[in-house]
C-alpha cells in the first residue's frame, strides 16, 4: 500500500461544531503532516509529527488539534471554526522527517466548508 | 529566511513546444529542491528532485547555485502536462517544505 488515505472527501460544518479529519498510511513513514491549501495557492504548513510527536506547529489556531495516535494515524480535531477556514486540508507522510531525501507523499484532502 | 519565487503564475503553450517554468530560490544554506505537480482532481505528487538527477514524463531540472534557481524544462509539451507546478524547497535540517506560489501551465492543442 503506497497511498496516504483521507477520509471524510468533503466536511460541511457549523462554526459551534465539533468534527475530526483523519488519515492513514502504511508505508512506514514516521513523519506525518498536516496541511491546508486554498484555492490556486501553495500547500501552506500547520503541523509535523515526527515519530508520534509534535515537532512543529506553525503558529495554528487552538481550535484545530492534531493527534497522533500511533505511526499509521494523523487526525485533526476541529471546533468552533470560521469561515476563512474552509480550505483542502492534505496530509503526507514521509519516511523520516529529519533526513535529506526522503520525499513526501500527500493524500488527496479533505475538502472543508464551515457556514 | 527561505523564499521560492515563481515569477509566472499562468504560463500557456502549444502542444509540441518547448516549454520552461521558473522557479528562483533564496537560502543561504545548501537547500534540497523540488517540483511538484498537481493535475486537475488530483493529489499533489512529486514530480523530481534535484538530488537524483533524474527525468519524469520527459520533465528536467538543474540546480543552478550560482544563479539561485531550479527551472523546470520540457522540450515538447504534450496537453496531458497541463497542471499546476509547484517548485519546493527543503533546508538542511527541515523537515518543513516551503512551495512557490505555483505556475498554472496550459498546453494547446
Amino acid at each position: 500500500d503506497t497511498e496516504v488515505t483521507q477520509t471524510p472527501k468533503h466536511l460541511v460544518m457549523g462554526m459551534t461544531n465539533k468534527k475530526s479529519l483523519k488519515c492513514e498510511q502504511h508505508m512506514g513513514h514516521r513523519a506525518m503532516y498536516w496541511y491546508k491549501q486554498k484555492a490556486k495557492k501553495p500547500p501552506e504548513l500547520m503541523f509535523v509529527y515526527s515519530y508520534e510527536k509534535l515537532s512543529i506547529n506553525e503558529s495554528v489556531p487552538s481550535r484545530f488539534s492534531p493527534e497522533c495516535p500511533n505511526s499509521s494515524l494523523l487526525n485533526l480535531h476541529l471546533h468552533a471554526l470560521q469561515p476563512e477556514d474552509s480550505a483542502l486540508y492534505l496530509c503526507a507522510s514521509s519516511q523520516d522527517s529529519r533526513v535529506r531525501g526522503y520525499e513526501q507523499y500527500f493524500g488527496p484532502g479533505t475538502r472543508l466548508t464551515v457556514t | 529566511a527561505q523564499r521560492v519565487t515563481q515569477p509566472e503564475k499562468l504560463l500557456s503553450v502549444f502542444k509540441g513546444a518547448p516549454v520552461e517554468l521558473k522557479c528562483n530560490y533564496s537560502y543561504s544554506g545548501s537547500p534540497e529542491l523540488f517540483w511538484y505537480v498537481q493535475y486537475s482532481r488530483q493529489r499533489l505528487q512529486l514530480l523530481l528532485r534535484h538530488i537524483s538527477r533524474e527525468s519524469i514524463k520527459g520533465f528536467t531540472a538543474d540546480l543552478n547555485k550560482g544563479e539561485t534557481s531550479f527551472h523546470l524544462k520540457k522540450p515538447f509539451a504534450q496537453e496531458e502536462d497541463s497542471a499546476m507546478y509547484y517548485c519546493a524547497l527543503r533546508m538542511v535540517s527541515g523537515s518543513r517544505l516551503t512551495f512557490g506560489e505555483g505556475t498554472q501551465l496550459t498546453v494547446n492543442p
